[in-house]
């Protein structure tokens, strides 16, 4: 069963702070991952990819994988009113072709000014 | 932008009629995919195209159809529209299927069945 998991929110943030996103995905095969941007009334837009364990850092956003806790989240520093949206994990699954992408359902962020 | 475009932006039918979505791309990538988007259930994957005439199904595939005719497009048909598919629709492209390709995404068809 593919399953990836988020917290739904509304996630309310103040301006400047730093936004914590968090995922979990129930196949431990799983080898890539996906955070993408949807605001509302939008087409989902990628702002972050990992493939290995550890944090990669692009801009205000770093994303932070650890395969064992099956655990994978999204840092936004400086918070903007412009990041309000929802944010969308997505994950391959191991042994999956082209229908191997399965998302959650998002979480929505506010960013408070 | 990924050059991606869907037609109809917006559409409102009836139940019981034909309804085509159609996605068009210059990006020459191979995969295409529809999807549609609901509250509570998230982006699911409904077909999706891997070449010229070649297609698969995949998690909600039952009372859509697909063609892909041309590399550039990619057709999504609901033989007899039903309000339950009602939704937002997403087509998106890739340029492989490898685990770690990324999709991009049209901007999407609102479509109201009622």
């Amino acid at each position: 069963q593919k399953e990836v998991e988020q917290n739904s929110g509304p996630l309310s943030v103040p301006e400047g702070a730093i936004a914590s996103l968090n995922c979990t995905y129930s196949d431990r095969g799983s080898q890539s991952f996906f955070w993408y941007r949807q605001y509302s009334g939008k087409s989902p837009e990628l702002i972050m990819s990992i493939y290995s364990n550890g944090d990669k850092e692009d801009g205000r956003f770093t994303a932070q994988l650890n395969k064992a806790s099956q655990y994978v989240s999204l840092l936004i520093r400086d918070s903007q009113p412009s990041d309000s949206a929802t944010y969308l994990c997505a994950v391959t699954y191991s042994g999956g072709g082209a229908d191997g992408l399965t998302f959650g359902k998002g979480t929505h962020l506010i960013i408070q000014p | 932008d990924a050059g991606i475009t869907q037609s109809p932006r917006h559409k409102v039918t009836e139940t019981g009629t034909p309804v085509t979505l159609r996605c068009h791309q210059t990006e020459n990538h191979r995969y295409m995919y529809w999807y549609r988007q609901d509250p509570g259930h998230g982006l699911r994957l409904i077909h999706y195209s891997y070449g010229v005439k070649d297609t698969d199904k995949g998690e909600v595939s039952d009372g859509y159809s697909v063609s892909r005719s041309k590399t550039e497009d990619f057709l999504l048909t609901l033989e007899s529209a039903t309000s339950s598919q009602t939704s937002v629709y997403f087509c998106a492209i890739s340029e492989s299927w490898t685990t770690q390709e990324t999709q991009y995404f049209g901007p999407g068809t609102r479509l109201l069945v009622l």
